[in-house]
């Protein structure tokens, strides 16, 4: 299985924009890139994917790097409803399994 | 509404009894996961099932079973087997599409066991 990498934590002001990086050097063709956050005591929630084009939707910005193997995970406003853990994960394309890593826990401050 | 269900949210049993988690779908989603979640760490598959009557085992399935004989339903079992199994154990379906589609998660169900 394709493996991620994330930075442990991250913060960030309210209303600042946010990057959270992911190396994902392993990455196959066929492999899409899924985030998803974690808020305490709950469960996983979507948030993005994509394959190779940079993406965009009501929640967030995803940037894929041109050979594939990095992505950012873009929160253009962040809120203090955004504080979570973020995972970004390959999904293997022939089993749809998700595979989690520690993810990167984001602190946002008024 | 359309969602997944897991019951009960929090669950406490005696170290040696078996125990079985709920998980129900109304999605019509073919694919549906049980994941185990221990503090500070991220999710581990235990068991996924992509139609009924079929399921295949994920990273971490010694100690647990399950059944599919319903596709609205993958009930998971924690036997006494499991050394370790209190823990936050989330179920997740999703339509299945070669890594396409978002799955979708629910509530999780918090075991103790002592």
């Amino acid at each position: 299985d394709a493996k991620t990498t994330q930075p442990n934590s991250m913060e960030s002001n309210e209303e600042e924009p946010v990057h959270l990086p992911c190396n994902h050097s392993t990455i196959s063709g066929t492999d899409y890139i899924h985030w998803y956050r974690q808020l305490p005591s709950q469960g996983p929630e979507y948030v993005i994917h994509g394959l190779t084009s940079n993406v965009n939707n009501r929640m967030a910005s995803l940037a894929i790097a041109e050979d594939r193997k990095s992505s950012t995970l873009i929160l253009h406003r962040a809120t203090l409803r955004d504080a979570a853990v973020y995972y970004c994960i390959l999904r293997d394309v022939d089993t749809d399994k998700l595979i989690f890593g520690t993810g990167t826990r984001l602190q946002v401050f008024p | 509404d359309g969602g997944i269900t897991q019951s009960p949210k929090y669950l406490f049993r005696k170290e040696g009894q078996n125990v079985t988690l709920s998980c129900e779908q109304n999605l019509n989603h073919d694919a549906m996961y049980w994941y185990r979640q221990d503090p500070g760490q991220g999710l581990r598959l235990i068991y996924y099932s992509q139609i009924v009557n079929d399921f295949q085992k994920g990273d971490i399935a010694e100690g647990y079973s399950v059944s599919r004989e319903k596709k609205e339903s993958f009930p998971l079992t924690v036997t006494s087997a499991q050394k370790n199994p209190t823990a936050f154990y989330l179920c997740a379906s999703s339509s299945i599409g070669q890594g396409l589609y978002e799955q979708y998660f629910g509530p999780g169900t918090r075991l103790t066991v002592t």
